[in-house]
């Protein structure tokens, strides 16, 4: 039971130009939000979470944007930049799993220079 | 470096032989957390402590898995028996206590292959 979907496996991006990054979640229990940046053979680093109270957080280049009536979370990244290419996980978790976090499958996001 | 450390990074072993991982934590954060992640695949719970003491199992943690956490600083994680299906890499993750967001740290990550 995939409860947080990221249905684009990769996109490919020019350098300086926006991605975007998608994910649907189908628990409408989940109160908090986080995107994850995944190199290879690496384990994923944190990158920017979202509060369910919110509806947008930034940081930098990076900002997350919540739409809870639609279950749909993206993340912006502009500009983008060669070394922002890697795999970007979604993930969700909410006060009554305790605490597990649903993981998407990542999308695999190429910044060409 | 005062973030989350795993090891050994990378394990081969032979079908049927026991392996075990280590996680240190990062030092102030109380919870700590295992996950399994396969190609293609976001990283998938097995199981959580909060301090010394084991909370959430997944059904994922067959009978051959045990965790421990025994003085609620770092933690193993045991494979008995491995199969090729434990072929995987096997993360690390720790935390505050919930207040702060919750947000998990992972590690490097232990790379399994099963020959």
């Amino acid at each position: 039971d995939q409860q947080v979907k990221q249905n684009s496996p990769s996109l490919s991006v020019q350098e300086g130009r926006i991605s975007i990054l998608n994910c649907d979640y189908t628990n409408s229990m989940f109160d908090y939000f986080l995107w994850y940046k995944k190199y290879p053979a690496e384990g994923p680093t944190f990158l920017i979470s979202i509060s369910s109270i919110k509806d947008k957080n930034e940081d930098g280049r990076f900002t997350v944007f919540l739409n809870k009536s639609a279950k749909h979370l993206s993340l912006h990244i502009v500009p983008s930049q060669p070394g922002d290419s890697a795999v970007y996980f979604c993930a969700a978790s909410h006060l009554n799993t305790g605490n597990q976090f649903y993981f998407g499958t990542g999308t695999s996001l190429t910044v060409i220079p | 470096d005062t973030g989350v450390s795993q090891n050994p990074r990378h394990k081969i072993t032979k079908r049927g032989q026991n392996v075990t991982f280590r996680c240190d934590p990062i030092s102030e954060h109380n919870r700590l957390y295992w996950y399994r992640q396969t190609l293609g695949q976001g990283p998938e719970f097995l199981t959580y402590f909060q301090n010394e003491a084991q909370l959430e199992k997944s059904r994922l943690l067959s009978d051959r898995f045990s965790a421990e956490r025994p003085k609620g600083s770092f933690s193993t994680l045991e494979i008995q028996r491995t199969e090729q299906g434990d072929s995987a890499m096997y993360l690390c993750a720790s935390s505050r206590e919930r207040g702060s967001g919750n947000t998990i740290y992972f590690g490097e990550g232990s790379w399994l292959t099963v020959v």
